[in-house]
């Protein structure tokens, strides 16, 4: 069965430095997103990506965020200087976006990064 | 906005219990999609089930079953016959014309 997959699974790092999460969306799909979840809390939304641009974001997705997808499979989310708060779950998901010509919205989400700032 | 209210916080229950997890919405779309997704201790987020605002058909899938009343935003879960292997943090979401909403989770515990 298809899945997102997540590089690497857990990452530790020194405040200010920059990472890199890395996913691979499923195949076919045509929408990209990521989200995080701090520890003990909910999932909160950051970014999501059709057609080679960022098409939603939220407050929490400022300047030190950026995506990419800089091939036909990957899709990556930097975090330019870390700060402690950015500790957190990092997942990836996609999602078909069509099928039938309906609109499908199920987002499959990768195993997460966990992101340790220290 | 959309919201979503996951009001039980954790839940334990004894196996071969039957367990409901409650999920209340708010949105002002007149097409959106809710969600169940399962988070077990090794972090993951497993997909569950999907419905749609214009199907309120309940659906059963094997031990789980959910009721969708849209007249209550209300969209819960209920997994019949509770095993070990059901502990996991349990999120419902929401999405209209805005990303996925997510609740803030109902833990379950399952014990033996």
């Amino acid at each position: 069965e298809p899945e997102v997959t997540q590089t690497p699974s857990h990452q530790v790092t020194q405040m200010g430095q920059e990472v890199i999460l890395r996913c691979v969306p499923i195949s076919n799909h045509l929408y990209f997103y990521w989200y995080r979840q701090i520890l003990g809390q909910k999932v909160e939304f950051l970014v999501s990506f059709y057609n080679n641009e960022i098409s939603e974001k939220s407050e929490i997705f400022d300047d030190q965020f950026s995506v990419e997808r800089p091939d036909g499979s990957n899709f990556t989310l930097k975090i330019r200087s870390t700060k402690l708060e950015d500790s957190a779950m990092y997942f990836c998901a996609s999602s078909p976006g069509t099928a039938a010509g309906q609109r499908v919205t199920e987002a499959f989400f990768g195993q997460g990064t966990r992101l340790t700032v220290v | 906005a959309q919201k979503v209210t996951q009001a039980q916080t954790e839940i334990s229950v004894v196996e071969k219990e039957d367990v409901t997890l409650d999920c209340v919405y708010e949105t002002r779309d007149t097409t959106y999609y809710l969600f169940w997704y399962k988070q077990p201790p090794s972090g993951e987020l497993v997909f569950l089930i999907r419905r749609n605002s214009f199907d309120e058909q309940n659906e059963i899938s094997g031990r789980y079953s959910w009721n969708f009343q849209k007249s209550t935003s209300s969209f819960n879960f209920t997994i019949t016959a509770s095993q070990v292997v059901d502990s996991a943090v349990y999120f419902c979401a929401l999405r209209g014309n805005t990303p996925l909403v997510f609740g803030k989770g109902t833990r379950l515990s399952v014990i033996a």
